[in-house]
């Protein structure tokens, strides 16, 4: 079946640190892969997306890679900043979901981002 | 453009009460879900309309939960009766739902769910 496994939270870092949230995903092939961002006392709101192998999604300084041979779209930022912390989610849409185009969700990860 | 609207931002209920939450998707969007979120999870599926007319509601406790989506755009959320595992924010989101690259979905703020 189809499911996301994110790395487990949460992580602490202090500001202008590397982020990297790992993220991998079992799936038939070639779902479209997003994360998702959860600030606090706030719903989510989308961050990036990549739709296709080797498609590089990029927002707000955070990039991932849609990466088909190792089934990854790890979460990347090269200078985190304190307004950061937030909970990221992983998520993927199935290839041939039809009409039912369920989100399938990682459990999340944690970031707290220290000045 | 307006993003999805939800109300209420927050609503505390006794167990065994009833609760509607309502939501307004974004205009032109097809699909519509609605999620449970209990603190310190990732989202729970509850059901999901295209336009009015439901896609998947595998997840959705029907004896005391239910949902509609009259003309195809606005929903509401029914909870009756409440149970103190209720407790959680309610999301809906909303997609296009027209063909395979348009299922990136836009949430509400939430309703905030407590039950007592």
């Amino acid at each position: 079946g189809n499911s996301v496994t994110q790395m487990e939270g949460p992580v602490t870092l202090s500001e202008e640190a590397f982020l990297t949230i790992n993220c991998t995903y079992t799936a038939t092939g070639y779902p479209s892969l997003f994360w998702y961002v959860q600030y606090p006392g706030e719903g989510l709101q989308l961050l990036l997306k990549a739709t296709k192998a080797d498609d590089k999604g990029s927002n707000k300084g955070f990039e991932a890679t849609y990466r088909k041979e190792t089934t990854s779209f790890h979460l990347e930022k090269g200078s985190v900043q304190v307004s950061d912390s937030a909970v990221y989610f992983c998520a993927l849409t199935p290839l041939n979901a039809g009409n039912n185009r369920k989100l399938i969700w990682g459990l999340g990860t944690s970031l707290a981002v220290n000045p | 453009e307006a993003g999805v609207a939800q109300s209420p931002r927050y609503k505390i209920i006794e167990k065994r009460q009833s609760v509607a939450f309502w939501c307004n998707p974004i205009s032109g969007h097809a699909t519509l879900y609605w999620y449970q979120q209990i603190l310190g999870q990732g989202p729970k599926l509850l059901i999901q309309f295209q336009n009015n007319g439901v896609v998947d509601d595998s997840q959705l406790p029907k004896d005391r939960f239910s949902a509609e989506r009259l003309k195809g755009v606005d929903s509401t959320l029914k909870i009756q009766p409440a149970k103190l595992e209720d407790s959680a924010v309610y999301l809906c989101a909303s997609s296009l739902g027209v063909g395979y690259l348009n299922t990136e979905a836009f949430f509400g703020q939430g309703t905030r769910l407590t039950v007592v």
